[in-house]
């Protein structure tokens, strides 16, 4: 199992539309969650970090489950700019800083 | 600098030469990582430095493969005898602690 799975969709949705992603994680002990968003032929950027009580950011909600271990990114009122791949990052600390990110869910928004 | 810097932004090299990717973090992060991204996947992990130290290499593809960091700041990620399959965008980030990192824009490198 990966220790980090995304579905690589695309999801393709029209604007003003809502929609979701999901990131299940494998190692229970993993600390830290962030949400990133990589546009095409660019360097990924952070997106949001992902806290234990759900935060939201505008029209971004990240959220985490941690009994069934995975992360959410609801993104509400889709606009064609939100066209990119997302991105989910875990870290755990088993003796560093260890990072994994996920391959990634590629969003399409249609007009 | 008030980003990460990656040089060169591009690199096209014959087969079989070595190459020299440059990145210079932030200044004051102290963890430093390396990640290639070959077109349309996602990013696979290469080194993670730590300072001058790097606890993990367990990403780096073969032994031609290779890392360094000095001062504790700028790494250079160099690739012996070079192959088509190197090709890729070579990312760099940089992180203080566990409150995100941030990616320079990378080297794309092309092995013709």
């Amino acid at each position: 199992r990966k220790e980090v799975e995304q579905d690589p969709g695309p999801f393709n949705v029209p604007e003003g539309a809502t929609v979701a992603f999901n990131c299940t994680y494998s190692n229970s002990a993993s600390q830290s969650f962030f949400w990133y968003r990589q546009d095409c032929r660019k360097e990924p950027k952070l997106l949001m970090s992902v806290y234990s009580s759900g935060n939201e950011d505008g029209r971004f909600t990240a959220q985490l489950n941690r009994a069934s271990q995975y992360i959410s990114l609801l993104i509400r009122d889709s606009k064609l700019s939100d066209s990119a791949t997302y991105l989910c990052v875990v870290t755990n600390s088993g003796g560093y800083q260890k990072v994994t990110f996920g391959t990634g869910t590629k969003l399409q928004v249609i007009p | 600098g008030a980003g990460v810097s990656q040089s060169p932004s591009n690199k096209v090299t014959e087969k079989g030469k070595d190459v020299e990717l440059r990145c210079d973090p932030i200044s004051g992060h102290t963890a430093l990582y390396w990640y290639r991204q070959s077109l349309g996947q996602g990013l696979e992990f290469l080194i993670y430095f730590q300072g001058n130290s790097a606890p993990d290499k367990s990403g780096l593809p073969s032994d031609r493969f290779s890392a360094e960091r000095t001062g504790g700041s700028v790494s250079t990620l160099t690739i012996q005898r070079t192959q088509q399959e190197d090709s890729a965008v070579y990312l760099c980030a940089s992180s203080p602690r566990a409150t995100g990192y941030t990616f320079g824009s990378g080297t794309r490198l092309t092995v013709v």
